[in-house]
């Protein structure tokens, strides 16, 4: 199984830069995903790393270290709606098709 | 525009009912999956299947069966409600066709309450 740790809260001001950051645990690692929730919403994908290395995506950057088990999403140029739970999933590398497990999210609150 | 839904939205019942939520997804993903969200817990994996007929237990299943007749549908049934089983219950799917890039969309979740 996979013991997944990110932090509960962040707080950041609009305009600045974020790191959020998750350590992971498994005895098989077969990719690292990120997703948004907004709210009362449904996680939406904004992420996947497999290799280690950045991976860039507009204003949001995800970054993996399979020998240290950990990454971070990075969120620049802060806007107000990025206000969400972030949430670190795994999938392991005994299962290929799909099965996810995710940390506990991490809340970001932007303040103007 | 393919979709996954979930019905209902909102659902209170009280201890001791049968429940079954419904998911139904549009993409003709092979793989759709149950999970249950509570505050401090994130996402917690209830039940999962990779096609039809096949239905696999995940990390919270107790209390809680699937079925899978069709490639649309996965609908999730709590035997007899808990309070415990109070929580906000998202239905994911995605393509079983490996490769690396597995992404899971998510239905808009159903809130049930048991009283």
């Amino acid at each position: 199984g996979q013991n997944i740790d990110q932090p509960t809260e962040m707080t950041a001001t609009e305009g600045a830069i974020v790191q959020i950051n998750c350590t992971y645990q498994t005895s098989g690692f077969n990719g690292l995903f990120w997703y948004q929730q907004h709210a009362g919403e449904a996680p939406t994908f904004l992420s996947y790393n497999v290799l280690d290395g950045l991976e860039e995506k507009g204003r949001f950057s995800s970054f993996l270290s399979r020998s240290k088990g950990y990454s971070y999403l990075l969120l620049k140029e802060l806007q107000m709606k990025d206000s969400a739970s972030y949430l670190c999933a795994v999938r392991d590398s005994s299962d290929s098709w799909g099965k996810l497990q995710f940390g506990a999210g991490t809340q970001v609150v932007v303040t103007p | 525009d393919a979709e996954i839904t979930q019905s209902p939205r909102h659902k209170i019942t009280e201890t001791g009912r049968q429940v079954t939520l419904a998911c139904h997804q549009t993409w003709n993903h092979n793989n759709m999956f149950w999970y249950r969200q509570d505050l401090g817990h994130g996402l917690r994996l209830i039940h999962y299947s990779y096609g039809v007929h096949d239905t696999n237990k995940g990390e919270v299943s107790d209390g809680y069966s699937v079925s899978r007749s069709n490639t649309e549908d996965l609908p999730l049934t709590l035997e007899s409600a808990a309070s415990s089983q109070t929580s906000v219950y998202f239905c994911a799917s995605s393509t079983g066709k490996g490769g690396r890039e597995i992404e899971q969309f998510f239905g808009p979740g159903t809130r049930l309450t048991v009283l």
